[in-house]
């Protein structure tokens, strides 16, 4: 089936690090989420991508989806210790149904 | 609502028994679905309503697992016979539409540990 992975599974930066994390798709997606889960709580929607190549920024998180549109990237500038938390990229099964597939996520420690 | 509500927000079982689980979407919004989240693990799907309609039951694991949204608004996850092997944080998310790509919204989640 569909399988979304990603890697590195841990991160451990020292603040105002940069860093990037990918998110590989076996199928190309129609578009692809990130989401970040904070210790304890639940994902919470940071953005889509949905045309190949497109780069969104938040603040000092960007994110890329390939040309492909098979992968994604995540790149935090400065990392803070506000940033700890677990992000996920996931993407809707082939033929653009609703459900999504998630990726086991990236685990963002900070040392200040 | 101002989000999605889950309730219990903690659940803890014997193994055998029958549980419920109680999820409150946003209000107005028309998809529903169910994950199931497992310690170190990403979202599993499980279950995906469109209005009172289960569009898509292919992620519920056996036939132990049942779900139910009657009025369109308010869904309840049903696991008959709970084993050890449920435990594992379930998670409701609700979107505006059923439109794929449209934002998923997720509740706290139920943890649920069956002994």
């Amino acid at each position: 089936g569909q399988q979304v992975m990603q890697i590195p599974q841990y991160q451990h930066v020292q603040e105002g690090e940069d860093f990037t994390t990918y998110c590989n798709s076996s199928t190309t997606l129609s578009n692809i989420q990130w989401y970040k889960q904070r210790p304890g709580g639940h994902p919470v929607f940071l953005i889509q991508l949905v045309k190949s190549g497109e780069v969104k920024k938040q603040k000092r998180l960007t994110f890329q989806f390939g040309e492909a549109k098979k992968n994604s990237s995540l790149h935090i500038t400065a990392t803070q210790t506000t940033d700890v938390g677990t992000y996920f990229c996931a993407g809707p099964t082939q033929g653009g149904s609703e459900k999504l597939v998630f990726g086991k996520g990236m685990k963002l420690t900070v040392n200040p | 609502g101002a989000g999605v509500s889950q309730t219990p927000s903690n659940k803890v079982t014997e193994k055998g028994k029958y549980v419920e689980l109680r999820c409150d979407p946003i209000s107005g919004h028309t998809a529903l679905y169910w994950y199931r989240q497992s310690l170190g693990q990403g979202p599993e799907f499980l279950i995906y309503f469109q209005g009172t309609g289960a569009a898509d039951d292919s992620g519920l694991p056996n036939d132990r697992f049942f779900a139910v949204r009657p009025e369109g608004s308010v869904s309840t996850l049903k696991i008959q016979r709970t084993e050890r092997g449920d435990s594992a944080v379930y998670l409701c998310a609700s979107s505006a539409t059923w439109l794929a790509g449209d934002t998923q919204y997720f509740g706290p989640g139920t943890r649920l540990t069956v002994l």
